[in-house]
């Protein structure tokens, strides 16, 4: 089992821009989220999904957005791309709600 | 916002000896977790404790819950050069999971 994996690990985007950070999990969880950390704060919810088809506002949710077309993959979208958005994101996954989340490797992206 | 807050924000202890940190929230949880992360990497989960449990373990970690006081403690035991790592605190409230921002936890040899 691979657990969670986040593609791609780096990336450096200039203002404006618009990427797509994508989550896999092949263990078969209902809910997948994306969160962003920052230095000297801990993590933060950008969205949230409760299963397949579905998605949720966390946090941060301005600025970006999401899709959880497969239960498998959830996607995190940049439309325009800022300097305030340069962060490390990382997606999670869980069985449920209250249980433990795995998470992924994290991607560093970095906004100019 | 942060919900949970640890102390201290940063550690240093010698190899052998116990590592505590302490985390306090603000608002009723449904379960605390702690949550490891080595420099780089993702967190990797450590223990999870309900609210109506008041200590956990699990190998060399000793989780305590006290909700009257909405506050948490770790202890690491016998700690090690590979304990080095940020430890968060999580409370899981409604639909989240809300992390604080850690504790450095440096182990010198």
């Amino acid at each position: 089992n691979a657990g969670v994996t986040q593609t791609p690990k780096f990336r450096v985007l200039k203002t404006g821009q618009s990427m797509t950070l994508l989550c896999a999990q092949d263990m078969n969880h209902e809910y997948m989220y994306w969160y962003r950390q920052d230095p000297g704060m801990g993590l933060r919810l950008i969205h949230y999904s409760v299963g397949e088809g579905t998605t949720a506002k966390g946090e941060v949710p301005d600025g970006y957005n999401v899709s959880r077309l497969k239960k498998q993959n959830f996607l995190l979208g940049l439309e325009s791309a800022a300097p305030s958005q340069t962060s490390v994101y990382f997606c999670a996954s869980s069985l449920a709600g209250p249980n433990e989340q795995f998470f992924g490797p994290g991607t560093r992206l970095t906004v100019l | 916002s942060q919900q949970g807050e640890e102390d201290p924000q940063a550690l240093s202890i010698q190899e052998g000896e116990n590592a505590t940190m302490n985390c306090s929230y603000k608002t009723s949880i449904n379960n605390l977790q702690w949550y490891r992360q080595n420099s780089g990497r993702g967190l990797v989960h450590l223990i999870l404790i309900r609210s109506n449990e008041r200590e956990k373990h699990s190998g060399r970690l000793r989780v305590t819950l006290d909700t009257s006081k909405k506050s948490s403690s770790l202890l690491i035991t016998a700690s090690r050069a590979a304990d080095t790592a940020s430890y968060f605190c999580a409370t899981f409230n409604d639909y989240k999971l809300s992390f604080g921002a850690g504790t450095t936890v440096t182990v010198r040899a």
